[in-house]
């Protein structure tokens, strides 16, 4: 399966929101509510922030939040924080047990 | 808590082979899936499948088949990934991570280094 697309670099002022697409087909993000995000601070593991496309696990501020439409998912952070600075990799179950990820969007707080 | 911690960084010639260890804490392995993801410098999460510790039963992305082997040992919590027939491309860091419920990835490890350079 191919990955998901996401754009390269998103990037947005504190105190701002900035949403951010990943974009699959029909057989992956448009047949499944299965869509997670995932931050990546530099030289950490990924951290999970969104799942089942609108879910925040406990502890994941309300700031970030995730919707779907078709085969097109979102994750948007708002007021944003210089702490929000990271890379987000989107994914989503692609069916017959098989797991796809976004190439992931670089986010810039100005 | 749960805790997923792997083994420490390795350097390998091309050719070579490598096995990389992911010990589970605060919960049994038995209970969920292990799936391996990797990212290579600079680049993004590419998922090479993964393991039921429970049964045995592994899937495996294409490229992977036949080279990369996913196992668990629930007797010590521990799941493995091996990498045979290295080549200088398979430089990474590799995470194991949990399957939570279903598709989405609630606990990492801390990444494991490979690098292959002869």
């Amino acid at each position: 399966q191919s990955a998901l697309t996401q754009p390269p670099s998103a990037s947005g002022s504190p105190g701002q929101s900035v949403t951010i697409s990943c974009t699959g087909t029909s057989s992956d993000v448009g047949a499944y509510n299965y869509v997670s995000w995932y931050q990546q601070h530099p030289g950490k593991a990924p951290k999970l922030i969104i799942y089942e496309v609108t879910k925040r696990p406990l502890g994941v501020p309300d700031r970030f939040s995730g919707s779907k439409s078709g085969n097109t998912a979102s994750l948007t952070v708002s007021g944003l924080r210089a702490e929000d600075e990271a890379d987000y990799f989107c994914s989503s179950y692609a069916g017959n047990n098989n797991m796809v990820f976004g190439r992931g969007t670089k986010l810039t707080v100005l | 808590q749960v805790q997923l911690v792997q083994s420490g960084a390795e350097v390998k010639e091309p050719g070579a082979s490598v096995k990389v260890s992911c010990k589970a804490s605060g919960y049994r392995l038995s209970g969920y899936y292990i799936h391996w993801v990797r990212q290579a410098p600079g680049q993004g999460l590419e998922w090479m499948g993964w393991i039921n510790p429970s049964g045995g039963g592994a899937k495996y992305v294409q490229k992977f088949q036949g080279w990369v082997t996913m196992t668990g040992d629930t007797s010590v919590n521990t799941a493995y990934l091996e990498l045979s027939r290295l080549k200088s491309d398979d430089t990474a860091i590799y995470y194991c991570t949990r399957e939570s419920t279903l598709a989405y990835f609630d606990y990492w490890g801390q990444g494991t280094l490979i690098t292959v350079s002869s």
